[in-house]
């Protein structure tokens, strides 16, 4: 199956400051998600996002599906940003989502 | 409802007792899904449902475990004597369609503890 890779595993930063989580994955994807995962687990849509360049707000991602990665960029982080954020794919040949392992995002005040 | 629910939020139980966890999707999605998530890990996929059938249940871990969904919309995940190594978090999603606009969104989960 397909393989989904993350990095940084982990990230503290102060309050303020901006970030770039990566999301590696090995085959061609029908479908992308970025996922923040909340202090009581609740898993919030932050971009689907199969390709090209999407904003909302201090957030953005990029896919570019060619190359097999995707980014999600934080600006101006704060302290409530703070969480797991998941990428998660849907391979072309499947259904299914596959997740990486997650970005545990620190943002301290 | 505007969101997937899911019910009950948090299930203890002992081990060896049957269990069965509830989804009730977003109103109009015919593609369902079932994950599990354990704790520092990301959610794992167990089966997945079109309509009312079972397309993919290749992530089931053993027979132990079951899910159906008999109308196309409520979906009930069975585990029949539970072990403690059942303990996570079981998520459910929802999407408009399997393929396409595949925009998948997931409900708050339920807490397994199996003690």
């Amino acid at each position: 199956g397909i393989q989904v890779e993350q990095s940084p595993p982990d990230l503290i930063l102060q309050e303020g400051a901006n970030s770039t989580l990566r999301c590696n994955f090995s085959d061609s994807v029908n479908n992308l998600q970025w996922f923040h995962q909340n202090p009581w687990g609740q898993l919030i849509n932050l971009f689907y996002i199969p390709s090209g360049t999407k904003q909302n707000g201090r957030l953005s991602a990029t896919t570019v599906a060619t190359e097999r990665y995707s980014l999600l960029y934080i600006s101006s982080s704060q302290t409530t940003d703070s969480g797991v954020y998941f990428c998660a794919v849907q391979e072309t040949s499947g259904s299914r989502l596959t997740f990486g392992e997650g970005t545990q995002l620190t943002v301290n005040p | 409802g505007a969101g997937v629910s899911q019910t009950p939020s948090n299930k203890v139980t002992e081990k060896g007792k049957y269990v069965e966890l509830r989804c009730d999707p977003i109103s109009g999605h015919t593609a369902l899904y079932w994950y599990r998530q354990s704790l520092g890990q990301g959610p794992e996929f167990l089966i997945y449902f079109q309509g009312t059938g079972a397309a993919d249940d290749s992530g089931l871990p053993n027979d132990r475990f079951f899910a159906v969904r008999p109308e196309g919309s409520v979906s009930t995940l069975k585990i029949q004597r539970t072990e403690r190594g059942d303990s996570a978090v079981y998520l459910c999603a929802s999407s408009l369609y399997p393929r396409g606009n595949t925009e998948a969104f997931f409900g708050q989960g339920t807490r397994l503890t199996v003690v």
